[in-house]
């Protein structure tokens, strides 16, 4: 079974500055998805960003980038120029492409601070 | 347009009483799925819906846990004689086809059993 572990339970970032989220998985695919969402206060899951295993560039979208090392199965994010609505829970996801009704395996989550 | 919506958005019951929650999918997306979001457990799968096909029910809890599709749109997550171990933000995502598209969220509905 798909796994996927985030290993910091929280970070705090001061304002315009950058902070790294971490995300690890274990799966025995070679095909899949990985995803970073957002969960604010409001409940509301957010993508951030999405790749796709078979693309070796990484993703970009805006002031959010991703490592992607499918060796080492690692897939971090980078927030660039932290913003106060940065702020929130962030969870890193998987979807094989073969797993039976597509569903994601979220890891625990890490919950940023922005720190005016 | 519209988004995927939820109600309620708070649920309070007690303990053996049956609850029915409803996710609103987006227009025109064919797949819906229920996940469950609990402090012990994180986040997990709990159904599946694609089209007419039969539901993938491999992550629901136990028997008092069902949920079905009507119409190929509105869906009804029903938890029968419901456990304290039950309260948790119950989330609905749906996606315009399995994959790869992306899963859209609502806005949860929080469930508190007394």
């Amino acid at each position: 079974a798909q796994t996927v572990t985030q290993s910091q339970p929280e970070m705090s970032v001061q304002e315009a500055e950058t902070v790294t989220l971490s995300c690890t998985y274990d799966t025995s695919e070679s095909d899949y998805y990985l995803f970073w969402y957002k969960q604010p206060p409001s409940r509301q899951m957010i993508l951030v960003i999405r790749q796709e295993a078979y693309k070796q560039q990484n993703a970009t979208e805006n002031r959010f980038s991703v490592n992607f090392q499918k060796a080492a199965k690692s897939f971090s994010l980078k927030i660039s120029d932290s913003q106060l609505g940065d702020a929130a829970m962030y969870f890193c996801a998987y979807r094989g492409i073969k797993a039976a009704g597509n569903k994601l395996t979220f890891g625990g989550g890490t919950r940023v601070l922005v720190k005016p | 347009g519209a988004g995927v919506s939820q109600s309620p958005s708070n649920k309070v019951t007690e303990k053996g009483k049956d609850v029915e929650l409803r996710c609103d999918p987006i227009s025109g997306h064919t797949a819906l799925y229920w996940y469950r979001q609990s402090l012990g457990q994180g986040l997990e799968f709990l159904i599946y819906f694609q089209g007419n096909s039969a539901p993938d029910k491999s992550g629901l809890p136990s028997d008092r846990f069902s949920a079905e599709r009507t119409g190929g749109s509105v869906s009804t997550l029903t938890i029968q004689r419901t456990q304290q171990e039950d309260s948790a933000v119950y989330l609905c995502a749906s996606s315009f086809s399995p994959s790869p598209d992306t899963q859209y969220f609502g806005p949860g509905t929080r469930l508190t059993v007394l």
